[in-house]
């Protein structure tokens, strides 16, 4: 599994687009980018995953860039809710979830 | 998506006890799950895989006399937690993948206070 490079912490208005970046420089050709979050309290929470292309879901859209050395998360109208700690985890080793230190998103009024 | 219950939400208990926790599938099956701990203000740090129908295995600095896994069944892991002291106080977080998955789903979570 690659290691990855999160911001610690982002700022983002309620119903703005919140942006958030990874850097994954020595993924694999085979590896997915994952990205959960987990708000307060609470277990972690799958949000979406990509191999090369962008991906989006009901929740989020996923761009990997096209040598795959980063992505970014686009959480496209955030609100108060969205506020909580996103990870970005380049690989799944044996089907292991490693977590990194993650950005915490804190969404403003 | 695919549900994972934890089981209890939160116990507290006398140091010298023993707690087990119960991590559930409810609407898949899998052959290994996953054990976390989670202090305050810090990332969750994998424990152990739990394997069905062979021992877990541990990650390094994890002591496994002391967090004992059993994975009874496909839907079924537990985690006891031996003689517990106030230093295991923590999160305890449980995550399967479905068989034919590659995302993993995660428990709410079991909040552990030795006192």
């Amino acid at each position: 599994d690659a290691k990855t490079t999160q911001p610690p912490s982002m700022d983002c208005a309620e119903g703005r687009a919140a942006n958030l970046p990874c850097n994954h420089s020595t993924i694999s050709g085979n590896e997915y980018v994952y990205w959960y979050r987990q708000i307060h309290s609470q277990g972690p929470q799958y949000i979406i995953h990509g191999l090369k292309n962008n991906e989006t879901n009901e929740m989020a859209s996923l761009i990997i860039t096209e040598d795959r050395k980063s992505s970014t998360l686009i959480l496209p109208h955030a609100t108060l809710r969205d506020t909580a700690v996103y990870y970005c985890i380049a690989g799944h080793r044996d089907d292991k979830i490693i977590f990194g230190k993650g950005t915490r998103l804190h969404i403003l009024p | 998506g695919a549900v994972v219950s934890q089981h209890p939400s939160r116990v507290i208990c006398k140091s010298g006890t023993s707690v087990k926790i119960e991590c559930r599938s409810l609407d898949f099956q899998a052959t290994t799950m996953f054990w976390y701990r989670q202090f305050p203000k810090q990332s969750l740090m994998l424990m152990a895989t739990s394997n069905e129908g062979s021992k877990a295995t541990y990650e390094q600095g994890v002591e496994k006399d002391k967090f004992l896994i059993n994975h009874a069944s496909l839907t079924l892991s537990t985690l006891t937690v031996t003689s517990a002291h106030p230093e295991d106080s923590s999160f305890y977080i449980c995550s399967a993948t479905p068989l034919q998955g590659l995302e993993g789903f995660f428990g709410p979570g079991t909040r552990l206070t030795v006192l």
